[in-house]
Order: C-alpha cells, then structure tokens, then sequence
C-alpha cells in the first residue's frame, strides 16, 4: 500500500520569505515521489519528481525538494515566495513495485503568500 | 507541444442523467489515467489504461461509471443515472510508457442538480 500525508492545510508566508510545504509517505520499498501545482480552476501541473539519485531534486519555478529516507519525507521549498505562488499544492506517490502506475495524492496543501 | 485536452471544461446535468466526458492524451503517451477531485475526498484515482492491456478500473465507485479508449488514443468516460455526489472535478492525465511522470489536463468541473 502507498500513501501521501500532508500534514497541514495551509500554509502561509510573506513574499520574500522562505517557503515550506510538507510531505510524508508510506511506501513499502523506495518510492517515487512528486509535486504537483494547481492554480484557481486550472488542471495539476507537474513540478518535480525524485526517482532515485541527488536527493536534492530541483524543478520548475524555483521549486526544490528534498528526498529524505530517514524521515520519510519530501518537503518543497522555496527561497525566497512570489505571491503568484499562492496555489494549492499536491504530493504524489507511487510504489515503483506495483504493476500500475497509479498516483496517490496528499490531501494538499494551500499555499497563500502576501505581498 | 499539445498538452492533455479534455472537454467539456464545465457540465451541468440533471440527477439521472448520463454524460461523457472526453480525453485526449499527449500525443504518443500510450498511459491514460482518470482521476476524480471533489471536496472532502481529494484526490482520487478511478482508471487506468496502458496501451492494449485491460484498463485497471479498480477506482470505479460503482458500476454506473465507465471508460474507454479507443485506438489506444482518445478516451471517455461516462457516468450513467448520475447523482449529486457525483458533482466533482474529473481530470485526465497521461504519460509515456517507461517515464514516470503524469501531465494533467485542465479538467471537467461537472455538477449534478
């Protein structure tokens, strides 16, 4: 079974700041994970993903994620937020064992920065 | 190049009726997967299909939904005697074969009166 928390609704910073959205899976082996946007009425658009190698994985945007085996974790981060990040925000799942290659998705996570 | 197209982009219908909703994949992505977002429910994976092989259609919440794809390219799915908790965003993603990643379509916002 695989899944995906993240563990708070909202996130909110100033812009400027840095920004941290969180992420934690339960996989049985290695996973492959990855982050998708969705802005107001528009479809996911992928961020990043980790398959396996650095596990610092840097994607669109600005947007970076660090795979943490220990922990379990896949945290997003930004340097420094623009107030067009303001969005919802989805961790993704997959068992790279399973014979599909469905995703299951984290509850998301609202993002909101403000000038 | 052309993204993940789906139509229509908004549907309202009445409570027992059918609709059919549309997909159509990146070109050359021979993945195709069905999701279905709602309040309260996230997001849901309902289908999937991978090139000739029988569709994974372990998601459907009942036998009222359905999906296809013909020609291993465009792909429907339909929701027959449809019912208010039907009411949700239904997007479409795809993907090429051996590459992990799943590029979504804008979506279809359908609400059930």
């Amino acid at each position: 079974a695989q899944s995906v928390a993240q563990p708070e609704d909202q996130v909110n910073v100033a812009e400027g700041n840095p920004l941290t959205v969180k992420c934690t899976y339960s996989v049985s082996g290695n996973p492959y994970l990855f982050w998708y946007v969705q802005y107001p009425n528009r479809g996911l658009q992928f961020l990043l993903k980790y398959i396996t190698g650095d596990n610092l994985v840097k994607g669109s945007y600005g947007f970076e994620a660090e795979f943490n085996k220990s922990q379990t974790s896949f945290h997003l981060k930004k340097p420094s937020a623009l107030v067009s990040d303001s969005a919802l925000y989805f961790c993704a799942v997959r068992d790279p064992r399973s014979n599909d290659y469905k995703l299951s998705f984290g509850a998301g996570t609202t993002v909101t920065v403000r000038a | 190049g052309a993204g993940v197209s789906q139509s229509p982009s908004n549907k309202v219908t009445e409570k027992g009726k059918d609709v059919e909703l549309r997909c159509d994949p990146i070109s050359g992505h021979t993945a195709l997967y069905w999701y279905r977002q709602s309040l309260g429910q996230g997001l849901e994976f309902l289908i999937y299909f991978q090139g000739n092989s029988a569709p994974d259609k372990s998601g459907l919440p009942s036998d009222r939904f359905s999906a296809e794809r013909t020609g291993g390219s465009v792909s429907t799915l339909t929701i027959q005697r449809t019912q208010q908790e039907d009411s949700a965003v239904y997007l479409c993603a795809s993907s090429l074969v051996r590459e992990e990643t799943q590029y979504f379509g804008p979506g279809t916002r359908l609400l059930v009166l």
